[in-house]
């Protein structure tokens, strides 16, 4: 199965405007989290929801989750230009070691 | 801020060459990862090692795989008999408690030839 797939792939937007992605996910989670990667570098971790929370925030960026409907959406307010990038959603699994299962990624691009 | 660091940034082997990826996780850290990004595809996850010893791997963890933390900061990928798909950037990454956030480092590109 596919776990953590996003939507959409790719995302053009104006800076100042809101970015949303979406993340859908098939299996129970004990959490999912959302990481950032600039081009040619490794990823960095932006935030954290438990199964048992709905949505949480940390600066600009807010997430929600649904797992009732096994999804995801990661909002970023006022965008900038130093915001492009590519936004992956990753889903951790009780009794698996921690291990990551990441979606493919949706590419941001935020126009100055 | 800390950083899980590798080493090195580029890596081009022969096809049948051994290879070997280092990391140097955040001193802390008890768990410790590698997962692989095919240019253009989804990064996967690999294996995890906690204790001195895996915690669980992939199917793509064949026996041409190896990890090992040979003293008590480094952190290493072995591939024993490199194939021509094992081309990829591959990210070392490390955390303080299983299923919480991971950090990476910024990855080995590797390229068999």
């Amino acid at each position: 199965s596919q776990q953590g797939e996003e939507d959409p792939q790719a995302l053009s937007i104006q800076e100042g405007e809101n970015a949303t992605m979406n993340c859908s996910y098939k299996t129970s989670i004990n959490n999912l989290q959302w990481y950032r990667q600039n081009s040619g570098r490794g990823l960095v971790h932006l935030i954290l929801i438990r199964s048992n929370e709905r949505e949480k925030h940390s600066g600009r960026l807010r997430v929600t989750l649904d797992t009732s409907k096994k999804s995801s959406s990661l909002l970023i307010t006022a965008s900038r230009a130093a915001d492009t990038a590519s936004y992956f959603c990753a889903t951790a699994t009780s009794g698996a070691n921690s291990k990551l299962t990441f979606g493919k990624g949706i590419t941001l691009s935020v126009r100055p | 801020e800390p950083e899980v660091t590798q080493t090195p940034s580029h890596q081009v082997t022969q096809m049948g060459q051994e290879v070997i990826l280092r990391c140097v996780p955040i001193s802390n850290h008890l768990y410790f990862y590698w997962y692989r990004q095919i240019l253009g595809q989804k990064v996967e996850f690999l294996v995890s090692f906690y204790n001195n010893e895996i915690s669980e791997k992939s199917e793509i963890f064949d026996d041409q795989f190896s990890v090992e933390r040979p003293d008590g900061s480094n952190f290493t990928l072995k591939i024993r008999s490199t194939k021509l798909e094992d081309s990829a950037m591959y990210f070392c990454a490390s955390s303080e408690n299983p299923l919480g956030p991971q950090h990476f480092g910024d990855g080995t590109r590797l390229s068999i030839l």
